[in-house]
């Protein structure tokens, strides 16, 4: 299993308090995500990294932002947690090398609840 | 823009029966494609990928797809289920170059019945 680490695993938090979820990776991959799990919508991107500092929007960035001061950590903030915000959030990595696919790989999930 | 489109947000199969999960993507240019798996409570465990190698894709646990160009499809299927098979799926589609993020389905749930 791809060394992936997401912390922490479970949280409840209260409509408006800030929430930071982290995510460590032990492959030394470039490219890292964060995804949020919600029934019926699959997976969607909420920001990725492609380098230390180097970070961009996905589809469903509203609310959130990110950071990456070193290569292995990527942090996820709710600066004002909402309860649309309760979710599954999934933190991936990939690694792009000449002809490969970008695969991703995953790590465990963090399970968000805001009451 | 890509997209992926999977057919059936639940299929029910009996042990021992073939299974078929349907994915049908959208790309402006020749993609990659994978299949993922999720089981309750875990991470997705990627189970195979297309990379224009080869059309039939053979991955873990028994499972294999076919990249059909013309039908835009890359269903994913297994001969026999096993009730360990039940978890839910996931196509993703990824258009390479520079675009280096993966669109995926909205996933499949299997069910494998005794």
């Amino acid at each position: 299993d791809a060394g992936i680490t997401q912390s922490p695993r479970h949280k409840v938090t209260e409509t408006g308090t800030p929430v930071t979820l982290r995510c460590h990776q032990t492959e030394n991959h470039r490219y890292m995500y964060w995804y949020r799990q919600d029934p019926g919508h699959g997976l969607r991107l909420i920001h990725y990294s492609y380098g230390v500092k180097d970070t961009d929007k996905g589809e469903v960035s509203d609310g959130y932002s990110v950071s990456r001061s070193k290569t292995e950590d990527f942090l996820l903030t709710l600066e004002s947690a909402t309860s649309s915000q309760t979710s599954v959030y999934f933190c991936a990595i990939s690694e792009r090398e000449t002809g490969y696919a970008y695969e991703q790989y995953f790590g465990p999930g963090t399970r968000l609840t805001v009451t | 823009a890509q997209s992926v489109t999977q057919l059936g947000s639940h299929v029910s199969v009996s042990e021992g029966a073939l299974v078929l999960l349907r994915c049908n993507y959208s790309s402006s240019v020749p993609p990659y494609l994978f299949w993922y798996v999720q089981y309750p409570n875990q991470g997705l465990q990627l189970l195979l990928k297309y990379t224009s190698a080869a059309t039939l894709v053979k991955g873990i646990n028994g499972f294999e797809a076919e990249f059909k160009k013309s039908e835009t499809s890359f269903h994913l299927t297994k001969p026999s289920a096993h009730m360990s098979d039940a978890a839910e799926y996931f196509c993703a589609v990824s258009s390479g170059g520079s675009n280096y993020k993966l669109t995926f389905g909205k996933g499949t749930l299997l069910t494998v019945n005794p």
